[in-house]
């Protein structure tokens, strides 16, 4: 089975840019949560949704938003980088409530996000 | 608000030697723990968790960990270590996966293990 997948693996933007990144999860999880995770540090938390509604959100500012679609895939969207924002993000993806194995995040390789 | 606490960012063990990696947290209900992987350039791959019931857990790969209440902590051990265990652990904790909304896991800052022959 296909773990959790996400694209662009890499990219280099400026600041001031906009960046999109995409996220698939593992086949029958419909809960979908984004990670950053700063070079030499441990992941925090940005946003989980759940049957497409927003379930939870970190502390970053508004200019980090996201969606997830009818399939499950989901989208975190960057406005107006800031050289801060060079990071690892990290997607995870996790069985819906009531399955037994409910509470284990299966994450992706992440995508690799470079502000000059 | 919860946290997680690794005390050690760096350790050096040689091969063949056991391994005891820290995590402290603080959480103010029954925690969800967890301990991931790290490789260069990669994502986390889970470990071990604990849920509840047995207070040591086995996970993959030959680590285990043990939850004490008491001591708010849930320490990471392998008896025997291999060159290719060197990687970044990370100890983290969620909270009731009942309750959507509160699924988020707080994450340590990690500790890298390197290995020597």
């Amino acid at each position: 089975d296909a773990g959790v997948t996400q694209s662009p693996t890499h990219l280099i933007k400026t600041r001031g840019q906009h960046v999109t990144l995409r996220c698939s999860p593992i086949s029958g999880h419909k809960s979908v949560s984004w990670y950053q995770q700063v070079l030499g540090q441990g992941p925090q938390f940005i946003f989980q949704y759940y049957e497409k509604e927003e379930r939870g959100r970190g502390n970053f500012p508004d200019r980090f938003s996201a969606r997830q679609f009818p399939n499950y895939s989901s989208e975190l969207n960057v406005n107006a980088l800031l050289l801060g924002d060079s990071a690892l993000y990290l997607c995870a993806s996790r069985h819906s409530r009531g399955h037994p194995n409910t509470g284990e995040l299966f994450f992706g390789e992440g995508s690799r996000l470079t502000v000059l | 608000a919860q946290s997680v606490t690794q005390p050690d960012i760096h350790i050096t063990v040689s091969e063949g030697a056991s391994l005891e990696l820290r995590c402290n947290y603080s959480y103010g209900a029954t925690p969800y723990l967890f301990w991931y992987v790290q490789s260069p350039g990669q994502g986390l791959q889970l470990l071990l968790k604990y849920f509840s019931g047995d207070t040591l857990v086995q996970g993959i790969k030959g680590f285990e960990a043990e939850f004490k209440r008491s001591q708010s902590s849930f320490n990471l051990r392998k008896p025997s270590v291999h060159w290719s265990d060197a990687a970044e652990y990370f100890c983290a904790v969620g909270g009731t996966i009942s309750n959507f909304g509160n699924e988020k896991l707080t994450f340590g800052t990690g500790t890298r293990l390197t290995i020597i022959p």
